[in-house]
């Protein structure tokens, strides 16, 4: 299967809703940063992790190696979070980066 | 501090034209360079990866070549454009030969028509 499963492909919420994102590995990964894509296509990083967990405002992020996953969840969404969101992970094997399939957000009012 | 530059922010070209694109990084030495293609609605996949200045390693055959001709350079180019080519196109960098964090540069838009 794919080294990186992100899921869900598309989510909607209205402002103030709280969701989180999920990113599963099939192997071992040493870190994992999460990303926004903007309409423009830029690339905002959002986190970058090697254990643990990290917040950022209304955003919190969880990367667990051992249980191969990690989370991006956001508190009360606003209407500037929509956007793709993309997890990418580092192969401890291979130290090659894969990203995850991108989750759709739609936030509206 | 660090900053990443590409050019140009979008393209339109004919199918079988030629493609240059470049990146540029400011600030930091040796920096392990990277290029992502992104479908329309798609995930990143990376094409390209450099070490070092004159060392490009490829990772996704995609009809692409690139080159690093100085340090803080890398370019991305076709002699013949292909439809399959449309995309986005991203440079990063990171600090370490282990793909740690990357920083990415703003992209470039392709349209192939």
């Amino acid at each position: 299967g794919m080294p990186v499963e992100q899921n869900p492909p598309a989510l909607s919420l209205y402002e103030g809703a709280d969701s989180g994102l999920r990113c599963n590995f099939s192997t071992t990964m040493k870190s994992v940063q999460w990303f926004q894509q903007n309409h423009r296509g830029r690339l905002i990083t959002l986190f970058y992790l090697a254990q643990g967990t990290k917040e950022n405002g209304r955003l919190k992020s969880t990367f667990n190696s051992k249980e191969r996953y990690s989370t991006l969840h956001i508190k009360d969404a606003q209407l500037e979070d929509s956007g793709t969101y993309f997890c990418a992970a580092v192969s401890s094997n291979t130290d090659k980066v894969v990203f995850g399939t991108g989750t759709r957000l739609q936030v509206s009012p | 501090a660090q900053t990443i530059h590409q050019w140009p922010v979008a393209e339109i070209k004919a199918v079988g034209s030629p493609l240059s694109l470049g990146c540029t990084i400011k600030g930091k030495s040796s920096p392990n360079l990277y290029w992502y293609w992104q479908a329309t609605g798609g995930t990143l996949q990376q094409l390209f990866y450099s070490i070092t200045v004159g060392q490009v390693e490829s990772v996704v055959q995609l009809n692409l070549s690139a080159s690093r001709p100085k340090d803080d350079q890398f370019i991305l180019s076709t002699e013949k454009l292909l439809l399959s080519h449309s995309g986005f196109y991203l440079c990063a960098w990171s600090r370490t030969v282990s793909n740690e964090r990357l920083f990415f540069g703003h992209g470039t838009k392709l349209s192939v028509l």
